[in-house]
């Protein structure tokens, strides 16, 4: 398997749930990132991963919480999440976090919450 | 603060027609720009990019020239498919550990 590959594809959830998102690469890269897609918005970052460690977060709500165990996987644990945070959340990993290294996105989780 | 503009959209367009989708950024240094495409139900994918000005990206019949004078980097395709049919994201990558700014998005749709 090859690319960046998100699990689940699909994920409801109510606002008191806890669940996780999962990432994985398998492009020997070394930054993983999280982006947020929402309807008519911009795409916005909301973390960085260089070598494991976090190098950025863009001011994302506590509820959002990130993990890289290492330089190949990275999850988004969400707790207590607000209807609002519904979005498509979209996994990417680049060679490193230099700005001329382009992204490699995964084909994203689509999350709803009730 | 770093950002990209693109034309509005949706974009409708017959098949084999000329296709641009303006992109306009404001960014401080020599940003790094890209256009990114998205297919449905997909991520993103990298489409082309240019480093420095006057650079042209180029990638399956699309091309874009980093504009630094004009801070533009217009995408252009001579004759476009059905199949191009998706969203066109423009962005740009600054100094910040590999930060993409991307603009809104526009929708390509081509009819037969």
């Amino acid at each position: 398997e090859t690319g960046v590959t998100q699990t689940p594809r699909h994920l409801v959830m109510g606002m008191t749930n806890k669940k996780s998102l999962k990432c994985e690469q398998h492009l020997g890269h070394n930054a993983m990132y999280w982006y947020k897609q929402s309807a008519k918005k911009p795409l916005e970052l909301m973390f960085v991963y260089s070598l494991e460690e976090r190098v950025e977060n863009n001011s994302v709500p506590s509820r959002f919480s990130p993990e890289c165990p290492n330089s190949s996987h990275l999850f988004l644990h969400l707790h207590t999440l607000q209807p609002e945070d519904s979005a498509l959340y979209l996994c990417a990993s680049s060679q490193d976090s230099s700005h001329n290294s382009p992204l490699h996105f995964g084909n994203g989780t689509r999350l709803t919450v009730t | 603060g770093d950002s990209v503009t693109q034309m509005e959209g949706p974009v409708t367009l017959s098949e084999e027609a000329f296709l641009t989708i303006n992109c306009t950024y404001t960014a401080t240094g020599y940003p790094s720009l890209f256009w990114y495409v998205q297919y449905p139900g997909e991520g993103l994918q990298l489409l082309l990019k240019a480093t420095k000005a006057d650079d042209k990206g180029s990638n399956k019949g699309f091309e874009a020239t980093y504009r630094k004078e004009t801070t533009s980097f217009h995408l252009e395709k001579g004759s476009v498919q059905v199949s191009d049919s998706a969203v066109y994201f423009c962005a740009l990558s600054g100094t910040s550990y590999g930060k993409l700014t991307f603009g809104q998005g526009t929708i390509l749709t081509v009819h037969p």
